[in-house]
């Protein structure tokens, strides 16, 4: 059964830090991994999806790596700002490729 | 905006009531899932549908739950003799399929039952 773990639970940097959150699952035969914003009450946004054949997608201050045969997967957070305070969520296609097995998720507070 | 939408947006029921909630994909989309989620919890997978056609149900769907999506377009998720342990967000999301398969999802129902 896949199991998805994110590290730590809940993170607070100062404005402008640069930082790194974590992501494990037990099982590598994935499709895709997905990381993912929700803000308290809200659904969730989608930042970044890696295929099972790439090592790594960015969109503007995010980059997202993923280890497969390990089973991790980073997203790196530069130049954090007060506006990025929200739950990240990791999440990765079981073998069907169709449903989404998510972690708890990692709560940022970035203080200005 | 995704351009996933739910309907309604927070629902407050009293246990043993049935309760209905409605979902509006992306309109290209053929892929359609619905999960669950509970405060401090990551999302919970319950059904995905392709098409009009139902593919896939979690154990966590009991038999007082139910999902159809007719032609294949809007979705509901109805539940029967509501009990307080129903009381969570419910997330809807879309995809094109059947690759990459990113999944976006609206803004969720939250179901708190009395």
């Amino acid at each position: 059964k896949q199991e998805v773990t994110q590290i730590p639970a809940a993170l607070s940097v100062p404005e402008g830090e640069n930082l790194v959150l974590n992501c494990s699952f037990t099982d590598s035969a994935i499709y895709n991994l997905q990381w993912f914003r929700q803000d308290p009450g809200k659904g969730l946004t989608s930042l970044l999806l890696i295929q099972s054949s790439q090592r790594e997608q960015t969109s503007g201050r995010l980059n997202a790596s993923l280890d497969k045969s390990s089973g991790r997967s980073t997203l790196y957070i530069a130049a954090s700002q007060p506006g990025d305070s929200a739950t990240y969520l990791c999440a990765v296609d079981n073998q069907a490729g169709t449903a989404l097995i998510f972690g708890k998720g990692t709560t940022l507070s970035v203080s200005s | 905006d995704t351009g996933v939408s739910q309907n309604p947006r927070h629902k407050i029921t009293k246990r043993g009531q049935n309760v209905t909630f409605r979902c509006d994909p992306i309109s290209e989309h053929n892929r359609l899932y619905w999960y669950r989620q509970t405060l401090g919890q990551g999302p919970e997978f319950l059904t995905y549908f392709q098409n009009e056609a139902q593919l896939e149900k979690s154990r966590l769907l009991s038999d007082r739950f139910s999902a159809e999506r007719p032609k294949g377009s809007f979705s509901t998720l109805e539940i029967q003799r509501t009990e307080q342990g129903d009381s969570a967000m419910y997330l809807c999301a879309s995809s094109l399929g059947p690759s990459p398969n990113e999944q976006f999802f609206g803004p969720g129902t939250r179901l708190t039952v009395l």
